[in-house]
């Protein structure tokens, strides 16, 4: 069965851009998460969906937005790129909302220039 | 604010030998815990959990230890292998309790090991 995918695997943007990332979870989950990844920060949560729903965010700014389709297939957004966002968004899913083990994608990595 | 820590940043075991990665975390609510491994250029992936009412669970090759009283979390690795190379995270849920699902990850450990 496929694993979660996500794309593009790479992407440069410029500072003041927007960027969106898209996420396709393993069939039949619905539950899909966002966290980036940086050499400073480590891996950091980013939101939680659900049902189409946010259900959780984490500590980040409101350039950082997501939505989550019908078919659990999710999206993030970033506006208006700084420097710092260049990072490896990864998505990771799970069956529902609970003790699942989340499955990780292989990130986008974005670079802002 | 609380967080996952991890002891050591890099660990150097030669093949065949047994593994440890040691974990400490401060947030006692926390009630369900995950190793993942990551390769370079790949996301995490899933190695094995413990929820808190548990001490002790294996899996294939692994073991995770859960000491509650000290906050501690350890991955044992059993004959470790030249692919068991990568780096580590432990990651706890701390308010699953309260119906919200997010990790809060360690910073890794780079484990190597040595043909």
């Amino acid at each position: 069965k496929a694993g979660v995918t996500q794309t593009p695997r790479y992407l440069i943007k410029t500072r003041g851009q927007q960027v969106t990332l898209s996420c396709s979870p393993i069939s039949g989950h619905r539950s899909v998460s966002w966290y980036q990844q940086t050499p400073g920060q480590g891996l950091q949560f980013l939101f939680e969906y659900f049902s189409e729903t946010q259900r959780n965010k984490g500590n980040f700014p409101g350039r950082f937005s997501g939505r989550q389709f019908s078919n659990s297939r999710s999206e993030m957004n970033v506006s208006t790129l700084e420097l710092g966002d260049s990072a490896l968004y990864l998505c990771a899913s799970s069956p529902g909302r609970g003790f699942y083990g989340y499955t990780f994608g292989s990130g986008t990595r974005l670079t802002v220039v | 604010g609380e967080s996952v820590g991890l002891h050591l940043p890099t660990l150097s075991v030669q093949e065949g030998d047994n593994s440890i990665i040691n974990c400490a975390y401060s947030n006692s609510a926390s009630d369900y815990f995950i190793w993942y491994k990551q390769e370079s250029g790949k996301g995490p992936q899933f190695i094995i959990d413990i929820r808190s009412n548990m001490d002790k669970r294996q899996g294939q090759r692994v073991t995770v230890l859960l000491n509650k009283t000290v906050k501690h979390l350890s991955l044992q690795i059993a004959a470790t292998q030249p692919g068991d190379s990568a780096v580590y995270f432990c990651a706890e849920n701390p308010l699953s309790g309260a119906g919200s699902y997010q990790l809060t990850f360690g910073k890794g450990t780079k484990l190597s090991v040595i043909p």
